[in-house]
């Protein structure tokens, strides 16, 4: 099952504005990240922010963290036609067999027009 | 350094068959993980192997089996295929120390 949704599930823009994307969880996490997914390809790491971090940067990538709230938020600056993509909020949580799972959204459908 | 490899690229298969699909982790990975992904849907996770055992099981029924090879390397078997298992299978290998994950490009089943 889903551990949370993305907000909103698609998002059209135009090139050189902002896009952020919202994400919601249920329950406790030793992490959160980003993926981003072309066209049904393998998923791309962006980012991971701790469950003691409230916010990170990584180039034009800013995500932060509210663990009081069970959210998330990825914004991406002056997005580009390469922006394109669909993106993944993923809860990381070890299990009690010992392994580490990820726990996908539904993701945010990101279009960007030149 | 090579990625996360898989395949076949694409599969098509028929319901009550058996499938195998194939993942190579990245050098120097010893975890590997499996997700089913429906269109539309977000992966979902299957299982994960760790030195060659299964350490961590999604909600998935036993006819979905693994491996993992002294290499790290790893297949993924569907048995009884059913038209709900069409989907993207997605490989990810990634190191005990560290969260992310790498992924492959996934295979597309078919199931008609």
């Amino acid at each position: 099952s889903q551990q949370g949704e993305e907000d909103p599930q698609a998002l059209s823009i135009q090139e050189g504005e902002n896009a952020t994307m919202n994400c919601s969880y249920k329950t406790s996490i030793n992490n959160l990240q980003w993926y981003r997914q072309n066209s049904g390809r393998g998923l791309v790491h962006l980012i991971l922010i701790r469950s003691n971090e409230r916010e990170k940067h990584s180039g034009r990538l800013r995500v932060t963290l509210d663990t009081s709230k069970k959210s998330s938020s990825l914004l991406i600056t002056a997005s580009r036609a390469a922006d394109t993509a669909s993106y993944f909020c993923a809860t990381g949580a070890t299990s009690g067999a010992g392994s580490y799972q990820l726990t996908f959204g539904k993701g945010t459908k990101l279009s960007v027009i030149p | 350094e090579t990625g996360v490899t898989q395949s076949p690229t694409h599969l098509i298969k028929t319901r009550g068959q058996q499938v195998t699909l194939r993942c190579s982790s990245q050098s120097g990975h010893n975890t590997v993980s499996w997700y089913q992904q429906a269109l539309g849907q977000g992966p979902q996770f299957i299982f994960q192997y760790y030195r060659e055992e299964e350490n961590g099981r999604g909600n998935f029924p036993p006819r979905f089996s693994g491996l993992q090879f002294p290499n790290y390397s790893s297949e993924l078997n569907v048995n009884a295929l059913e038209l709900d298992d069409s989907a993207l299978y997605l490989c990810a290998s990634s190191s005990p120390l560290e969260y992310e994950q790498f992924f492959g490009p996934g295979t597309r089943l078919t199931v008609l």
